[in-house]
């Protein structure tokens, strides 16, 4: 299995529920990412979050991460249709003297309205 | 306006058909990098570029060829295209791979 596990693959909340995704990954990592993708675009970063921190807040959203777990997740509150898109993590991590990016597969949120 | 600028946006190409996906940031950073997207895979990097003449393979580089003459662009170069090449192409760019990544709009290929 790859680098940046998302979990799980697809998600349908209502609006104003809260979404949560979860991110495993397997080596050692100095920060992890979460970005958005709305169907066929590129992406967008939403947050980041260090290898030493536990977790982190930006708007609506909040990360966590256990470096002991090798696991993150992205937690939405009070979603809104407007959320509706793919999420992937990306963690970075030191490879062969460079500092290598990895994507998950991702978790592709649908928010009803 | 910080952006990566790729193109083309679409393109349908025959078999063996040499063509050039460009990439271009203003951002002035460091790090670039190619990944192609494809269903259920989520994004696999291709090739990657630490600054200009600096490059390497990512996780998916059979088929592909990079080049970093310049800092702000890092063209994606398919010599021989092949239809298992056919997929969403992204170029990002970030400051030396450590902070977030800017990605362009996305190149999608169809190799018939």
């Amino acid at each position: 299995s790859q680098q940046g596990e998302e979990d799980p693959q697809a998600l349908s909340i209502q609006e104003g529920e809260n979404a949560t995704m979860n991110c495993s990954y397997k080596t050692s990592i100095n920060n992890l990412q979460w970005y958005r993708q709305n169907s066929g675009r590129g992406l967008v970063h939403l947050i980041l979050i260090r290898s030493n921190e536990r977790e982190k807040h930006s708007g609506r959203l909040r990360v966590t991460l256990d470096t002991s777990k090798k696991s993150s997740s992205l937690l939405i509150t009070a979603s809104r249709a407007a959320d509706t898109a793919s999420y992937f993590c990306a963690t970075l991590a030191n490879s062969g003297g460079y500092q290598k990016v990895t994507f998950g597969t991702g978790t592709k949120l649908q928010v009803i309205p | 306006e910080a952006q990566v600028t790729q193109n083309p946006r679409y393109l349908i190409t025959v078999t063996g058909k040499k063509l050039t996906v460009t990439c271009s940031q203003n951002m002035n950073h460091e790090y670039m990098s190619w990944y192609r997207q494809d269903p259920g895979l989520g994004l696999r990097q291709i090739y990657y570029s630490m600054n200009v003449e600096v490059t390497d393979k990512g996780d998916v580089p059979e088929g592909y060829k990079v080049s970093r003459k310049e800092k702000r662009n890092f063209p994606l170069i398919l010599e021989s295209p092949s239809p298992n090449q056919t997929s969403l192409y992204f170029c990002a760019s970030s400051q030396q791979g450590r902070t977030e990544a800017f990605f362009g709009q996305g190149t999608r290929l169809t190799v018939v």
